[in-house]
Order: structure tokens, then C-alpha cells, then sequence
């Protein structure tokens, strides 16, 4: 079985700060990880991935995320939040490997306000 | 082309009727996948495919709830006897598998339906 906590269910910052998000899984069998970002009544956009290999991973619109096996996590951050970045903001396990079917198991979602 | 597509993007419906979702996946994709968003969660795994076949269902989908993807493409999602705790968004999303890996999964708008 697989879970996700996401830390958190609204941060706000102010645009040109750090944008930090927290999540952390649970999973029998290694995994694969995902943030996923929600506009209004919109479907979800992939930020960014970790599959195998490194584990600092870079996606869009200057946003990365460090699998941390050690501590189970999957921070997403960006160094400078901009206005266009507030939106909602999942985190998402699969099982991962040979026997990865990309069925999606997500967190609660982290509303992210950016103010002015 | 153009993403996965989801019709209709909104439906309002009476208790007791039953309604029918269609999604068209990315062309060369083999998988689809349909899930469930309530207000303020995370999207829920309800039900995939691989070509025509239905290959897992969550204990989400109950027996008023059906799934088909006759020939390999487009999917329909019926619910049947609608009852208001069915209002969500209803996202659907495809992938390629192919050997041992998958292409990550794109996600359609989504379809929001609302019971009264």
C-alpha cells in the first residue's frame, strides 16, 4: 500500500520568497514521485518527476525536489515564488520499477498563495 | 496534438438520473485512467485500462458506477442513479506503457458534475 502526507494544506509567501512544500510517502515497494499543479477548474499539469537516478530533480517553471529515501520525503521548492505560481499542489506516488503502472496515489494538496 | 480531452467539462444532473462522461486520451497512449476529486482532497484512483481491457478497479467504483473503452481509444465513465455525494471532478488521464516502463500520465481538464 502507498500513502502521502502532504504537510501543510495552505502556505502562503511573498513573491520573490522561497517557496517550500512538504510531502512524504509511504511505500512497500520503491516508488515513483510526482508534484502535480492545479489551476482553478483545470485538470493537473506534471511539475516535475523522480523515477530513478538522481535524486535533485529539476521540472518546470524553476521548481525542483529532492527525493530524500533516508527521511521517506519529497520537498518541492522554488527559489523565488512568483504571482503565477499560486495554485494548488499535489504530491503523488506510484509504484515504481519494472511494475510501475503509473496508477497514482496523491496527498491532500497544498493551497499556495503568493502575495504582492 | 491536443492533450486529453474530457466532455463534457460540466454537468448538472437530478438525484436519480444517470449520466455518461467521454474521454479521449492522447492518440498513441495505451492506458487510461479515471479519477475521482472532491472538493478540498486529492484526486482518487477509481479505474484503468490498457487498450480495451479494464486491468484494475478501485473499491471506490461501486456497482452503480461503469467503465468501458470498447476499442482501445475514447472511454466512457456512467454513473447510474445519481446521488449527491457523486459531485466531483471526474479526471481522466492516459499513458504509454510500453516493455517494462510508462510515459508519465497527462490529465484532461476534467469533467465537474453536480447532483441536486
Amino acid at each position: 500500500a502507498q500513502s502521502v502526507t502532504q504537510l501543510g494544506s495552505h502556505v502562503s509567501v511573498s513573491e520573490g520568497a522561497l517557496v517550500l512544500l512538504r510531502c512524504n510517502y509511504s511505500s512497500s515497494v520503491p516508488p515513483y514521485l510526482f508534484w502535480y499543479v492545479q489551476y482553478p477548474n483545470q485538470g493537473l499539469q506534471l511539475l516535475l518527476k523522480y523515477t530513478t537516478g538522481a535524486t535533485l530533480v529539476k521540472g518546470i517553471n524553476g521548481f525542483e525536489a529532492e527525493f530524500k529515501k533516508s527521511e521517506t520525503s519529497f520537498h518541492l521548492t522554488k527559489p523565488s515564488a512568483h504571482m503565477s505560481d499560486a495554485a494548488e499542489y499535489f504530491c503523488a506516488v506510484s509504484r515504481g520499477g519494472g511494475g510501475s503502472n503509473y496508477k497514482l496515489t496523491f496527498g491532500k494538496g497544498t493551497l499556495l498563495t503568493v502575495n504582492p | 496534438d491536443t492533450g486529453v480531452s474530457q466532455n463534457p467539462r460540466h454537468k448538472i444532473t437530478k438525484r436519480g438520473q444517470n449520466v455518461t462522461f467521454r474521454c479521449d486520451p492522447i492518440s498513441e497512449h495505451n492506458r487510461l485512467y479515471w479519477y475521482r476529486q472532491t472538493l478540498g482532497q486529492g484526486p482518487e484512483f477509481l479505474t484503468y485500462f490498457q487498450n480495451e481491457a479494464q486491468l484494475e478497479k478501485s473499491r471506490l467504483l461501486s456497482d452503480r458506477f461503469s467503465a468501458e473503452r470498447p476499442k482501445g481509444s475514447f472511454s466512457t465513465l456512467e454513473i447510474q442513479r445519481t446521488e449527491q455525494g457523486d459531485s466531483a471532478m471526474y479526471l481522466c488521464a492516459s499513458s504509454l506503457h510500453r516493455g517494462a516502463g510508462n510515459t508519465e500520465a497527462f490529465f484532461g481538464q476534467g469533467t465537474r458534475l453536480t447532483v441536486v
